[in-house]
């Protein structure tokens, strides 16, 4: 069964860091791209970054150079380093796996809780 | 930065179909994906590829893309489908984008 399992989300200062996790298992996690996706309280999803097998990564302009996302296939993980946090960063942040094939994400994470507030 | 648009709303009696749209300029080049979004609940897939279902995704859910839109069909609409629905799609540079999400209310 695949599983996606989120953690290191928590309350912040505004221009702080966090690093969260994503562990992976139920299937081969160097074979996937992943992604991770935001989503403040009440609004929308918002794509935040991806990695692809080769270690590629993506960004939107709105956290490129704060954020940077990173794999390790050792430890089935995904990481998200997030630096010059702002009160706008506050949200559930979502692990996700996109299928081979784009066949979109097709699994997601329960999501972990970031805070950024004095 | 490119954006996907959605009605923000979309209300249907049981049995009826819902349709929901989603704009954008790039969507004539790039697949455009589909999630359903129940509160306090991760996304689910129901749509890839345009108009490819997942396994498991029940047969009243399908996609179809003309030119700049593409639009998400519930035929026979259940009280189970009350969900927010948000497109999904890149742009040429492989950054994905959210459309700004519809809340299908069954009446």
């Amino acid at each position: 069964e695949v599983q996606l399992v989120e953690s290191g989300g928590g309350l912040v200062q505004p221009g702080g860091s966090l690093r969260l996790s994503c562990a992976a298992s139920g299937f081969t996690f160097s074979s996937y791209d992943m992604h991770w996706v935001r989503q403040a309280t009440g609004k929308g999803l918002e794509w935040v970054s991806a990695i692809g097998t080769a270690g590629d990564t993506y960004y939107p302009g709105s956290v490129k150079g704060r954020f940077t996302i990173s794999r390790e296939n050792a430890k089935n993980s995904l990481y998200l380093q997030m630096n010059s946090l702002r009160a706008g960063d506050t949200a559930v942040y979502y692990c996700a796996r996109e299928g081979v094939g784009a066949t979109g994400f097709d699994y997601w994470g329960q999501g972990t809780l970031v805070t950024v507030s004095s | 930065s490119y954006e996907l648009t959605q009605p923000p709303s979309v209300s249907v009696s049981p049995g009826q179909t819902a349709r929901i749209t989603c704009s954008g300029d790039a969507l004539p080049k790039q697949y455009a994906y589909w999630y359903q979004q129940k509160p306090g609940q991760a996304p689910v897939l129901v749509i890839y590829k345009d108009s490819e279902r997942p396994s498991g995704i029940p047969e009243r859910f399908s996609g179809s893309s003309s030119g700049t839109t593409v639009t998400l069909t519930i035929s026979g609409v259940q009280a189970e489908d009350e969900a927010d629905y948000y497109c999904q799609s890149a742009d040429s540079s492989g950054t994905r984008v959210f459309g700004t999400g519809t809340k299908v209310t069954v009446l």
